[in-house]
């Protein structure tokens, strides 16, 4: 079946580490995203790509990191630098140009300990 | 920064009645969406309306666009207790460039009683 797959599902870190969650798309989808959604809030834009190796930082980046190494695979990083990431996780591709949709990944519920 | 808000940010109603929410955006848009969220999932697409529509169906949802106010609503008629879920409204990046790139509201969480 076609679609975007976020692992794990659940996810707890000690402070201080570092951790990765994983995003993988088989829909050929040029462009993917990473969203940070905290309880009773919308979606906040971490990092987007609209190419393979190449990616711009959305309006809360600080403490992220990504890479985009293949068109199917949007890893995100929370770093010990990010001093909040208590957060549900979500990674969303859409295909170029205007007017798409997107489509998302069920999310990982990332939780520090 | 989001771009809008939804109103109202509850809603709770009967099965049968018919669900009315609000968006409000702040730039100019080439399109406007509609996504739905059942607790603790990830988002479902809806319905997308261009900045040029008006009013657009799609089964049970109607959504409206008015552009002068940069308002957009989505009604769910004949509710049923499946609805139950969070709404959110969704605008591109008109002036970034990235025009896929989708900024998100608030969100209105609906639950229909059944």
């Amino acid at each position: 079946d076609g679609g975007i797959t976020q692992s794990p599902k659940y996810l707890f870190r000690k402070e201080g580490q570092n951790v990765t969650l994983s995003c993988e798309q088989n829909l050929n989808h040029d462009a993917m995203y990473w969203y940070r959604q905290d309880p009773g809030q919308g979606l906040r834009l971490i990092y987007y790509s609209q190419i393979v190796n190449d990616f711009q930082k959305g309006d809360i980046a600080e403490g992220y990191s990504v890479s985009r190494e293949k068109k199917e695979s949007f890893p995100l990083t929370v770093t010990s630098a990010q001093k909040n990431p208590t957060a549900f996780y979500l990674c969303a591709s859409s295909p170029q140009g205007m007017n798409t949709e997107a489509f998302f990944g069920q999310g990982t519920r990332l939780t520090v300990v | 920064s989001q771009q809008g808000e939804e109103d109202p940010q509850a809603l709770s109603i009967q099965e049968g009645e018919n669900a009315t929410m609000n968006c409000s955006y702040k730039t100019s848009i080439n399109n406007l969406q509609w996504y739905r969220q059942n607790s603790g999932r990830g988002l479902v697409h809806l319905i997308l309306i261009r900045s040029n529509e008006r009013e657009k169906h799609s089964g049970r949802l109607r959504v409206t666009l008015d552009t002068s106010k940069k308002s957009s609503s989505l009604l769910i008629t004949a509710s049923r207790a499946a609805d139950t879920a969070s709404y959110f409204c969704a605008t591109d990046d008109y002036y970034g460039g990235a025009t896929n790139k989708l900024i998100f509201g608030t969100g209105t969480l609906l639950a229909v009683q059944p």
